[in-house]
């Protein structure tokens, strides 16, 4: 059990661009979560995925945000025109489902800074 | 919907004084309960958590935190800090239920507990 893993930990673009990070669960864990962390506030979910399948998306999703789990193993979101505002940590989340309980186990975050 | 309310933002303390980092929640539903940690420009890690069963929970550095389902609070305890405690601490919650759930947390905003040596 390696945990959850992130990349890039740090990404700086210039307004406008695109980005993808990428989150690579723990093994045989079902279900993957994005959350967004702004300064000073606690993290806010953004969208989960059971196995390959996205199943809820926050309003915080806006169109310029997409994000994919190709055969319910990695998973990548990016974020297209990048804007100041999309400044903040991303942060990866996975669990699995046991006996109608689980825990998320995080990774540790994308930080990304929009110039 | 959910929300959990930390009261306190920042709890500064002397090394191996007792400390209570505050929480309560709001939902209409029954619920998981949650604390992580947070280091400097790290992830969050798992302290600990209620799901069901003795209210009083512990994690294996010391902390404890009690469910209080009359008072909808998760407070968080330490009886003897030490300075490596020195990190932000998220309470969260979660909509309990059947597999088919969406567990997704809810967070409050977070108490920076600073101990001083």
């Amino acid at each position: 059990d390696t945990g959850v893993s992130q990349n890039p930990r740090h990404k700086i673009t210039k307004r406008g661009q695109n980005v993808t990070f990428r989150c690579d669960p723990i093994s045989e864990h079902n279900r993957l979560y994005w959350y967004r962390q702004t300064l000073g506030q606690g993290p806010e979910f953004l969208t989960y995925f059971q196995n390959e399948a996205q199943l809820e998306k926050s309003r915080l999703l806006s169109d310029r945000f997409s994000a994919e789990r190709p055969k319910g193993s990695f998973s990548t979101l990016e974020i297209q025109r990048t804007e100041q505002g999309d400044s903040a940590m991303y942060l990866c989340a996975s669990s699995r489902v046991d006996g109608g309980a689980e825990t998320q186990y995080f990774g540790p975050g994308t930080r990304l800074l929009v110039l | 919907a959910q929300s959990v309310t930390q009261l306190d933002s920042q709890v500064p303390v002397f090394e191996e004084a007792p400390v209570e980092l505050r929480c309560n929640y709001s939902s209409s539903v029954s619920v998981y309960l949650f604390w992580y940690v947070q280091y400097p420009n790290q992830g969050l890690q798992l302290l600990l958590k209620y799901l069901s069963g003795s209210t009083l929970v512990e994690s294996i550095n010391g902390f404890e935190a009690e469910f209080n389902k009359s008072q909808t609070s998760f407070h968080l305890r330490k009886p003897s800090v030490h300075i490596s405690d020195t990190a932000e601490y998220f309470c969260a919650v979660s909509e309990s239920g059947s597999g088919g759930s969406n567990y997704k947390l809810t967070f409050g905003k977070g108490t920076l507990l600073t101990v001083n040596p």
